[in-house]
């Protein structure tokens, strides 16, 4: 069965300072994956998603994730935190075959003045 | 529609009462979930919808739950005699292929 781990639960960064959201996936065979935002009160918002290919992807408002099989990872980008980035980030991954998606449990970012 | 579309936004109940929660997926789109989302948790995966057959219905909590999907579009999820533990968010998606889910703002319930 297919897992995600978000490590942190909760980070903080200062407006225009870089960011890194972590993600580790375990899944047997070649994983979708995927990022989501989620603003206070709102649905969730599809970042990004790798298939295969470019294991750099890059994803709208300015965020990127790379690809590491060799780590299990899917970290999530972004060169300079905007404050309207504040928001809660989900991962997920999916199988090849089929829709279903797994998720992470979610990191909420804060973005500091 | 353009996108997924969920009613009511905000529904407050009362103990024991049944709610229904309905979802009105992207126009075309096959596959259609549900999920709920306690305050401050992730996402828990309720029941999944291919057509209008539900081949995974392994995450609803309990036989107070049930969904049905129709004409291969809208879904309704009813919850009967409603507990205080069902408050949360509940979150319709829908997809067509494995690209990734295309969610509707949600439910959120109350139940006092």
């Amino acid at each position: 069965a297919q897992s995600v781990t978000q490590p942190d639960i909760h980070i903080t960064v200062s407006e225009g300072a870089s960011l890194e959201l972590r993600c580790n996936y375990s899944y047997g065979a070649t994983p979708y994956l995927f990022w989501y935002v989620q603003s206070p009160g709102q649905g969730l918002q599809l970042l990004l998603k790798y298939f295969s290919g470019d294991t750099l992807v890059q994803g709208i408002k300015g965020f990127e994730a790379e690809f590491k099989r060799s780590q299990s990872s899917f970290n999530l980008r972004k060169p300079s935190v905007h404050w309207s980035d504040a928001a809660e980030y989900f991962c997920a991954v999916g199988a090849e075959a089929g829709n279903m998606l797994t998720f992470g449990g979610g990191t909420r970012l804060m973005v500091k003045p | 529609g353009a996108g997924v579309s969920q009613s009511p936004s905000n529904k407050v109940t009362e103990k024991g009462k049944d709610v229904e929660l309905r979802c009105d997926p992207i126009s075309g789109h096959t596959a259609l979930y549900w999920y709920r989302q306690s305050l401050g948790q992730g996402l828990e995966f309720l029941i999944y919808f291919q057509g209008n057959s539900a081949p995974d219905k392994s995450g609803l909590p309990s036989d107070r739950f049930s969904a049905e999907r129709t004409g291969g579009s809208v879904s309704t999820l009813t919850i009967q005699r409603t507990q205080q533990e069902d408050s949360a968010v509940y979150l319709c998606a829908s997809s067509l292929g494995p690209s990734g889910y295309t969610f509707g703002s949600g439910t959120r319930l109350t139940v006092v």
